[in-house]
């Protein structure tokens, strides 16, 4: 099967500037993630979609950051404006439910878009 | 507030010899764990995982050994070989817990194996 197709793989702008990252999930996969990981860290949950919906955006910075997941398929993830700080991979990630018979079902990870913020 | 922690940054093993990762958490509500493994340029993949009602978790050359009294993992590769060079990212969750499950990851590991 098709893995997690994220564009563009680089981006580099500078402060205050615009950017969106694209993701496309495996198909049939409900449930879908981003993350953000900075250097030298683990990578962070910003918002978690359960099909079209929302699950989980408490760590998302909601006054520049946006994403949306129509028709519960592709999801698009916004930073408007950018700052230094937003200078990351971002990666999305995708699984067919949660949770699936008790056990944690597995996140499938896309390769991730590398932003720099000049 | 680090919730998972790797402590450390580095390691550097032999080809065929053991390779032990170790990972430290502080939240008792974690009741299930993963390891993923990320090679440069691509996203993290899955390895192995260990819910709380086990202390270990076997698949080929990868065990996990999990402590809940300590609150302490380790990712036991034997024997190592150098495809396994990468970053090594333990994570945890909470599966019925109030923030949905989310998976919280440690900073990782680099696992360097030499020939």
């Amino acid at each position: 099967e098709a893995g997690v197709a994220q564009s563009p793989r680089y981006k580099i702008i500078e402060k205050r500037q615009s950017v969106a990252f694209w993701c496309n999930p495996i198909s049939g996969h409900a449930t879908l993630y981003w993350y953000q990981q900075i250097l030298g860290q683990g990578p962070k949950l910003l918002i978690q979609f359960q099909n079209n919906g929302v699950v989980d955006d408490s760590q998302l910075p909601k006054d520049r950051f946006s994403a949306e997941r129509l028709k519960g398929v592709d999801s698009t993830l916004k930073i408007q404006p950018a700052k230094l700080e937003d200078s990351a991979v971002y990666l999305c990630a995708s699984s067919r439910m949660r949770i699936r018979g008790g056990r944690f079902d597995e996140q499938f990870f896309g390769p991730g878009t590398r932003l720099t913020v000049l | 507030d680090q919730q998972v922690k790797q402590n450390s940054p580095s390691l550097s093993v032999q080809e065929g010899r053991i390779s032990i990762l170790n990972c430290d958490y502080t939240n008792s509500m974690f009741d299930y764990f993963l390891w993923y493994k990320k090679y440069p340029a691509e996203g993290p993949t899955f390895l192995i995982s260990i819910s709380s009602i086990k202390d270990k978790n076997e698949d080929g050359r990868f065990t996990v050994f999990l402590n809940k009294s300590a609150k302490h993992l380790s990712l036991h590769i034997v024997p190592s070989q150098p495809g396994d060079s990468a970053v090594y990212f333990c994570a945890a969750s909470a599966r019925y817990g109030g923030s949905q499950g989310n998976l919280i990851f440690g900073k990782g590991t680099k696992l360097s194996v030499k020939p």
